[in-house]
């Protein structure tokens, strides 16, 4: 079975700043999709970044990026620039193949982004 | 834009009852989840669907059903309601056939067991 850890359950960043949120999973897969989802205060869970493991180049979508390392199994996201809309809880996720098309999610991080 | 609503943002219940959480999306989705969420703990997978009156238990179903009569909405039952189901629940959808796997979440739903 997957997991996703997520070792760093509260972080906090000062506004313009750059900060980077930890994420290692554990599989036997080869092929296999992991994702950040950002779920702000009250506010929907939204999706972030994706990242397919067949693909060696780095997600990046505006000021977030990833590091993804395969062979280390790990997948950071960095938040350049940060702002207090980033304020939110950030999840890592797994996807694994397979026809459920199930998510293993992290614990979450609690990102405070401060003025 | 896909759009998954569900019923209730808060809910109160008392112990003992039978509580619904419905779940509607609007992309013609074929899966479609429900998660409990619960701080230290992160997302639970509950129940899954992959079509209509199809189901799977996740990861936590005890104490849980679901209903899927039509393509676009799923349910959550909770039978005998109790304190220790007080969480937020999410419900999500997903169309595998676009290749990118990814889950939409719908708003969730606040739910306090007294």
């Amino acid at each position: 079975a997957q997991t996703v850890t997520q070792s760093q359950p509260e972080m906090s960043v000062q506004e313009a700043e750059t900060v980077t949120l930890s994420c290692t999973y554990d599989t036997s897969e080869n092929n296999y999709y992991l994702f950040w989802y950002k779920q702000p205060p009250s506010r929907q869970m939204i999706l972030v970044i994706r990242q397919e493991a067949y693909k060696q180049q780095n997600a990046t979508e505006n000021r977030f990026s990833v590091n993804f390392q395969k062979a280390a199994k790990s997948f950071s996201l960095k938040i350049s620039d940060s702002q207090l809309g980033d304020t939110a809880m950030y999840f890592c996720a797994f996807y694994g193949g397979g026809s459920n098309y199930k998510l293993t999610f992290g614990k979450g991080t609690l990102l405070t982004v401060n003025p | 834009d896909v759009k998954v609503t569900q019923s209730s943002r808060y809910l109160v219940k008392r112990t003992g009852e039978k509580v619904f959480l419905e779940c509607v999306q609007d992309m013609d989705h074929e899966n479609m989840f429900w998660y409990r969420q619960d701080p230290g703990l992160g997302l639970r997978l509950i129940y899954f669907s992959y079509d209509v009156k199809m189901k799977e238990k996740g990861d936590i179903p005890e104490g849980y059903s679901v209903s899927r009569e039509k393509k676009e909405r799923f349910s959550l039952i909770l039978e005998s309601a109790s304190t220790n189901q007080t969480s937020m629940y999410l419900c999500a959808s997903i169309s595998p056939g676009q290749g990118r796997y990814e889950q939409y979440f719908g708003p969730g739903t606040r739910l306090t067991v007294t």
